[in-house]
């Protein structure tokens, strides 16, 4: 299975502050997702990126979040006013074919 | 009516049971069906994807899609303590990037 990093493994942030998310897209995959676990949820979709555009975004990915590839390679998720309700776990996820993802590790998020 | 429902288990089996797992849904235009395994506080892994109703095998792994009863499975066969962990399915309609999780169950094989 292709591997996917994500940094940090673990982040926490004061109510309030911004966060970015990164992750590490495998080569050659075009599909691109965030999704987010909320402890003892299930698996949320948040946002899919193809052709350099999101492509969809869930109701949960308001005004307050943003996705970016900011060097052409890596992908961040920008969280611009952290809340409470935004502590989880933060997944990144590529696939050449729609119906293929490959999730990343993880980072854990922990707002204060 | 959640869209996916998944029983959470836990299910406990003796090493080299056949599982069963098995997820239920409401919205008929699924098209894309697939089955991850994740271990606690690890990222999901793909174990298998299927593409409307039928089966599929992949070595001990075996998907089955009944659209008509809207209604997925996944069995595995001789299983091992390794397999211990929580499994996923999701799914979405053709015309979409968005997948729908289930709850996941959690599954423990016993030595």
């Amino acid at each position: 299975e292709p591997e996917v990093t994500q940094t940090p493994s673990h982040q926490v942030t004061q109510m309030g502050q911004e966060v970015i998310l990164r992750c590490v897209p495998i080569s050659n995959h075009l599909y691109f997702y965030w999704y987010r676990q909320i402890l003892g949820q299930k698996v949320e979709f948040l946002v899919s990126f193809y052709n350099n555009e999101i492509s969809e975004k869930s109701e949960i990915f308001d005004d307050q979040f943003s996705v970016e590839r900011p060097d052409g390679s890596n992908f961040t998720l920008k969280i611009r006013s952290t809340k409470l309700e935004d502590s989880a776990m933060y997944f990144c996820a590529f696939g050449r074919e729609k119906y293929e993802q490959y999730f990343g590790p993880g980072t854990r998020l922990t707002v204060t | 009516q959640k869209e996916v429902e998944q029983d959470p288990g836990p299910l406990s089996v003796p090493e080299g049971a056949i599982v069963s797992l098995n997820c239920t849904y409401s919205n008929s235009a699924f098209q894309y069906f697939m089955w991850y395994r994740q271990y606690s506080r690890k990222g999901p892994e793909l174990l298998m994807y299927t593409y409307s109703s039928g089966n599929k095998e992949d070595g001990r792994f075996t998907a089955q899609v009944d659209k008509s009863s809207k209604y997925i499975s996944l069995f595995i066969r001789d299983s091992q303590p390794s397999d211990s962990a929580t499994y996923l399915c999701a799914m979405s309609e053709g015309g979409t990037y968005k997948y729908i999780f289930g709850t996941g169950t959690r599954l423990k094989v016993l030595a």
